[in-house]
């Protein structure tokens, strides 16, 4: 099994901030690395997948980097829509079992 | 534009078995291009994966929950489904359907790009 954790698991920003979230792997998943944003009530929104490509329609303030077993999602500036927890999903389980981050809150300071 | 609308009973005895449906609009769940998945969140924690499966081919299962899971599709609706035998407090959750495109998962892995809003599921006597 492939666990993946994340860094911190919870954080305070103001807006306007810059924004780093950390996920590692417990071994190498090559760039089958995504992101998720997931507000109170609603379903997990793709940000990033294959680790820094951005997802149609999303806004180029989010960026992801990293291969391997540690990888990065940015905010270049926090904006108010931006309060959420963020998931990391790894896809390079075989069989597939496909496992997820336990999550960062990102909460205003 | 793609939709995904779970449904199912709320409400499941501990040791019945759990029943859910996605329907999807919007595309056709015959399309070989992309996998139908069942993703969980029990209330306050992280996302679980269950399974997935996709048109003409056989369905692939997280091993934790493996002896326990089906997921089948209905062409004839648009719909895809889950059972989950024997469930106890543990499978309280909310359940997801969600979509994951299939021609470039050797460049980029498997990602969710489309999801159903969510439906819970209380597992109580």
């Amino acid at each position: 099994d492939t666990q993946m954790t994340q860094s911190p698991s919870s954080l305070s920003a103001s807006v306007g901030d810059r924004v780093t979230i950390t996920c590692r792997a417990s071994q190498s998943i090559t760039n089958y690395l995504s992101w998720y944003q997931q507000k109170p009530g609603k379903a997990p929104k793709l940000l990033i997948y294959a680790a820094s490509s951005l997802q149609s329609g999303v806004p180029s303030r989010f960026s992801g980097s990293g291969s391997g077993t540690d990888f990065t999602l940015t905010i270049s500036s926090l904006q108010p829509e931006d309060f959420a927890t963020y998931y990391c999903q790894q896809s390079y389980s075989t069989p597939p079992g496909f496992t997820f981050g336990p999550g960062t809150k990102v909460d205003i300071k | 534009q793609v939709q995904l609308q779970e449904s199912g009973p709320g409400l499941v005895k501990p040791s019945q078995t759990l029943s859910l449906t996605c329907t999807v609009s919007g595309g056709s769940i015959t399309s070989t291009s992309y996998y139908w998945s069942w993703i969980r969140q029990p209330a306050g924690k992280g996302l679980e994966w269950i399974g997935r499966i996709y048109s003409g081919g056989s369905p692939n299962y997280n091993p934790s929950l493996k002896s326990r899971v089906t997921i089948s599709l209905d062409t004839s609706q648009n719909q895809f489904s889950l059972k989950v035998t024997s469930v106890t407090v543990a499978d309280t959750a909310v359940y997801y359907c969600a979509r994951s495109p299939r021609w470039d998962t050797a460049l980029n892995g498997v990602r969710f790009d489309y999801w159903g809003q969510g439906t819970l599921i209380t597992v109580s006597s």
